[in-house]
């Protein structure tokens, strides 16, 4: 078992949909992290849960929802997407106060908005 | 400017070959440093921190420049595995909880 899984792996939505991606973490991480990587652009941090504190990143539109029920669990919450939002998008934990930096993603989910 | 910037390559070198890449961060405060490395549709890994005093790990040895706020990544001997992008990381705090990544240096090595 891998230690963080993302589902699903590919997703096709509308841009009148609402979907949600999920992630999970076996790790025993403290920390929970949504990153976008879009063609030829650098890793973009949108969210992150810290120490049971959400921290984000205020140029996230708001058709972008997070949640995080507990510290394996995390969703982001899709609605009315742009064809712009096409990427992938990778979960990922880490241990805040442990090996400082050291993130462990998941596989990622691919999102196309149509 | 971004905050992180790195040649995006691709650096083409043969076997056996010595390639090295830099990376400079805007942000003077910046805590910790790492190279992180992503296979062609696979999800990023990390390769290695940076540390001030600079590090090695068998064939990669990473530098740090503070004043300069540039970062390095040198690789001897380059085998085909290590045909990657490498992706300069810089975090914003102590926590580690900020990291900032830059938009990676592609490498292919040839035989």
């Amino acid at each position: 078992e891998t230690g963080v899984t993302q589902t699903p792996r590919h997703l096709v939505m509308g841009m009148t949909n609402k979907k949600s991606l999920k992630c999970e973490q076996h790790l025993g991480h403290n920390a929970m992290y949504w990153y976008k990587q879009s063609a030829k652009k650098p890793l973009e941090l949108m969210f992150v849960y810290s120490l049971e504190e959400r921290v984000e990143n205020n140029s996230v539109p708001s058709r972008f929802s997070p949640e995080c029920p507990n510290s394996s669990h995390l969703f982001l919450h899709l609605h009315t997407l742009q064809p712009e939002d096409s990427a992938l998008y990778l979960c990922a934990s880490s241990q805040v106060g442990g090996r400082s930096g050291e993130l462990f993603f998941g596989e990622g989910s691919r999102l196309t908005v149509l | 400017r971004k905050e992180v910037e790195q040649d995006p390559g691709p650096f083409n070198v043969p076997e056996g070959a010595t390639v090295a890449f830099n990376c400079t961060y805007s942000n003077s405060a910046s805590q910790s440093f790492f190279w992180y490395r992503q296979d062609c549709r696979k999800e990023p890994k990390l390769l290695m921190s940076v540390y001030s005093s600079g590090n090695e790990d068998g064939r990669f040895t990473a530098q740090l420049n503070r004043a300069s706020q540039y970062i390095s990544l040198l690789i001897r001997d380059s085998k085909l595995s290590d045909s990657a992008t490498y992706l300069c990381v810089v975090s914003r705090n102590n926590a580690g909880n900020m990291l900032t990544f830059g938009g990676g240096t592609r490498l292919m090595v040839k035989p």
